[in-house]
């Protein structure tokens, strides 16, 4: 079993719906982070928290520590928002290394 | 001010060959990271730099594997003898302090035919 698991694995939706991204992780953290890696590779952070809640423009991340969840949340989505989403967590124990997610690739139609 | 640049961006080697792959960090970030993502996964954790020396290296796969960061800035990732499974996107990422965001590089595409 991974140590990050994410659901769904894929997500199609219309422009201007709701989205919601899943992760669960059964190890302990110092932090999980939320990526975003479209098509070419390029990789950006979106969130990093360790803690509550955290709001970027249409995007929201929320977790909770004590149920090792945390979900990322896109309102009014856009075709733009197509990408894959990574959740990675900071494990308690050494440095600061990213364990990952498989990804969760979402698709917005116009 | 530059993000993280990784050259080159595109690697295809024969097996059996020797590659270094490069990545420059955000000037004053002292904490560096490799990452491996194989097509259709997420990355996975090679080896972390703090400053000049190898803090964590329990990523890398074998003794193929090998990094270096001499003067605790730019740093090379070595691959001898490659392999096609080596076959992979490279990703850096450097961050201020091992507790602070990473910043992620475009990475590195190396194909080993």
């Amino acid at each position: 079993k991974n140590e990050v698991e994410q659901s769904p694995q894929n997500l199609t939706a219309q422009e201007g719906e709701f989205i919601t991204i899943n992760c669960s992780y059964s190890v302990g953290i110092s932090a999980l982070h939320w990526l975003q890696q479209h098509p070419g590779g390029g990789i950006v952070s979106l969130f990093m928290l360790s803690s509550g809640k955290k709001k970027h423009g249409r995007l929201i991340a929320t977790i909770n520590i004590q149920e090792k969840h945390s979900s990322l949340h896109i309102t009014a989505s856009h075709p733009r928002d197509s990408a894959v989403y990574i959740c990675a967590v900071a494990l308690i124990q050494g440095a600061q290394k990213l364990v990952f997610g498989q990804g969760t690739r979402l698709t917005i139609n116009p | 001010g530059a993000g993280v640049s990784q050259t080159p961006s595109n690697k295809v080697t024969e097996k059996g060959k020797y590659v270094e792959l490069r990545c420059d960090p955000i000037s004053g970030h002292t904490a560096l990271y490799w990452y491996r993502q194989s097509l259709g996964q997420g990355p996975e954790f090679l080896i972390y730099f703090q400053g000049t020396g190898a803090a964590d290296d329990s990523g890398l796969p074998n003794d193929r594997f090998f990094a270096v960061r001499p003067e605790g800035s730019v740093s090379t990732l070595k691959i001898q003898r490659t392999e096609r499974g080596d076959s992979a996107v490279y990703l850096c990422a450097s961050s201020s302090g091992i507790w602070n965001e990473q910043y992620f590089g475009p990475g590195t595409r190396l194909t080993v035919t």
